[in-house]
């Protein structure tokens, strides 16, 4: 199993560029959610879905959207980058019930 | 609202000592669940204890969770420079598809 996979690793955009976070998970986790780590404010959840199809708001999802058309895959778009959303996204996936979510290794994102 | 919050934000102890981090969250739970980030580094879950649990095990990790107070404990006992890392915890309601966290306490374990 490969896990939770992030691509990429690291990217820098320019103010008002549009780019997709991916995030692929090979388990069958019925949860899929996108976190974002700034310093000092540790993870907010941004969006999260239950299932294919499935997606709902978390804390801070102004600029941001997402769909899960398939159980493996659940990308994160931003439409017009802005600096505030320079951060560390973190993609994690969970089976329904009491299971621990396991994390990818995360996007590294500069927005200049 | 972020749902859990550590204290203390940062401790530091020797090789040997035990570690105790605190956590706080605001709605009910149906789990609350502890992560380790190392820097840089993904998170990797530790333990889940649910809302009908009191005390958990795993190796050298102990959770407590009061429901009534709502708040969680995560003890490191004979800690080793290697759990130098910041610990989360998280809340999750339902059937855990909305976990969300608090800031995170970070540990530093000197040799």
């Amino acid at each position: 199993n490969a896990g939770v996979t992030q691509t990429p690793k690291f990217q820098v955009l320019k103010t008002g560029q549009s780019m997709t976070l991916q995030c692929a998970q090979d388990m069958n986790h019925e949860y899929m959610s996108w976190y974002r780590q700034d310093p000092g404010m540790g993870l907010r959840l941004i969006h999260y879905s239950v299932g294919a199809g499935i997606t709902d708001q978390g804390e801070v999802p102004n600029g941001y959207n997402v769909s899960r058309s398939t159980t493996e895959d659940f990308p994160l778009r931003l439409l017009s980058a802005a600096p505030s959303q320079t951060s560390v996204y973190f993609c994690a996936s969970s089976y329904s019930g009491p299971y621990g979510y396991t994390f990818g290794s995360g996007t590294r994102l500069t927005v200049v | 609202s972020q749902q859990g919050e550590e204290d203390p934000q940062a401790l530091s102890i020797q090789e040997g000592e035990n570690a105790t981090m605190n956590c706080s969250y605001k709605t009910s739970i149906n789990n609350l669940q502890w992560y380790r980030q190392n820097s840089g580094r993904g998170l990797v879950h530790l333990i889940l204890i649910r809302s009908n649990e009191r005390e958990k095990h795993s190796g050298r990790l102990r959770v407590t969770l009061d429901t009534s107070k709502k708040s969680s404990s995560l003890l490191i006992t004979a800690s080793r420079a290697a759990d130098t890392a910041s610990y989360f915890c998280g809340g999750s309601g339902g059937s855990n598809y909305k976990l969300t966290f608090g800031k995170g306490t970070l540990l530093t374990v000197n040799p």
